[in-house]
């Protein structure tokens, strides 16, 4: 079953504007993850936020996870026609849910973002 | 550094005959993932291997599919007999270690007509 929703389902802006999709989760985790599939390069990971942090930075990308709402956000800054491509949060279990071992990824439905030249 | 790997990159069968996938892994990650990714959708996970041993099969449909890691390293996926529903992305990723992001192959795409 999906364990993350990402919202909106699909978003189109122009290049230059911000761009920021949403994830929430319905059990606990121990990372969130989010991933970009385009048909050129398959599915790459992007960021990966822990538990315990409430924001990450990557160059362009900012994540922010709030654990008490089970949410997190994506935010792409001057976003860029290259940015194309459908964004995947996902969820490991916790720790105390697997023994340490198990932490197969669950993945919502993404978000398809298309920017606009 | 060589990404993960995958064989082939595309295959049609018709339902009721059986497949094989191959996964080579980036070399030293220890976990290996299979996940299955039905147009429109996320990707779903079937099995995690940590070297050569299961960790997570509880989502693999073992009544048709089966995996294995053979010496810790390269994987097959295997399905017998195949279902129309089977048609789907087949996608292998590969990790260091649990708790870690994971580096995706560029996938199998099977078609059962």
């Amino acid at each position: 079953s999906q364990q993350g929703e990402e919202d909106p389902q699909a978003l189109s802006i122009q290049e230059g504007e911000n761009a920021t999709m949403n994830c929430s989760y319905k059990t606990s985790i121990n990372n969130l993850q989010w991933y970009r599939q385009n048909s050129g390069r398959g599915l790459v990971h992007l960021i990966l936020i822990r538990s315990n942090e409430r924001e990450k930075h990557s160059g362009r990308l900012r994540v922010t996870l709030d654990t008490s709402k089970k949410s997190s956000s994506l935010l792409i800054t001057a976003s860029r026609a290259a940015d194309t491509a459908s964004y995947f949060c996902a969820t490991d279990p916790p720790k105390s849910w697997s023994g340490g071992g198990a932490d197969g990824l669950t993945f919502g439905k993404g978000t398809h973002l298309i920017i606009q030249p | 550094e060589a990404g993960v790997a995958q064989s082939p990159r595309y295959k049609i069968i018709e339902k009721r005959q059986s497949v094989a996938f191959w996964c080579n892994p980036i070399s030293g990650h220890a976990t290996l993932y299979w996940y299955q990714q039905i147009l429109g959708q996320g990707p779903k996970l079937l099995i995690q291997f940590q070297n050569n041993g299961v960790v997570d099969d509880s989502q693999l449909p073992k009544d048709r599919f089966s995996a294995e890691r053979l010496k810790g390293v390269d994987s097959t996926l295997k399905i017998q007999p195949a279902k129309l529903e089977d048609s789907a992305v087949y996608l292998c990723a590969s990790g260091p270690g649990t708790g870690y992001e994971q580096y995706f192959g560029p996938g199998t795409r099977l078609t059962v007509t």
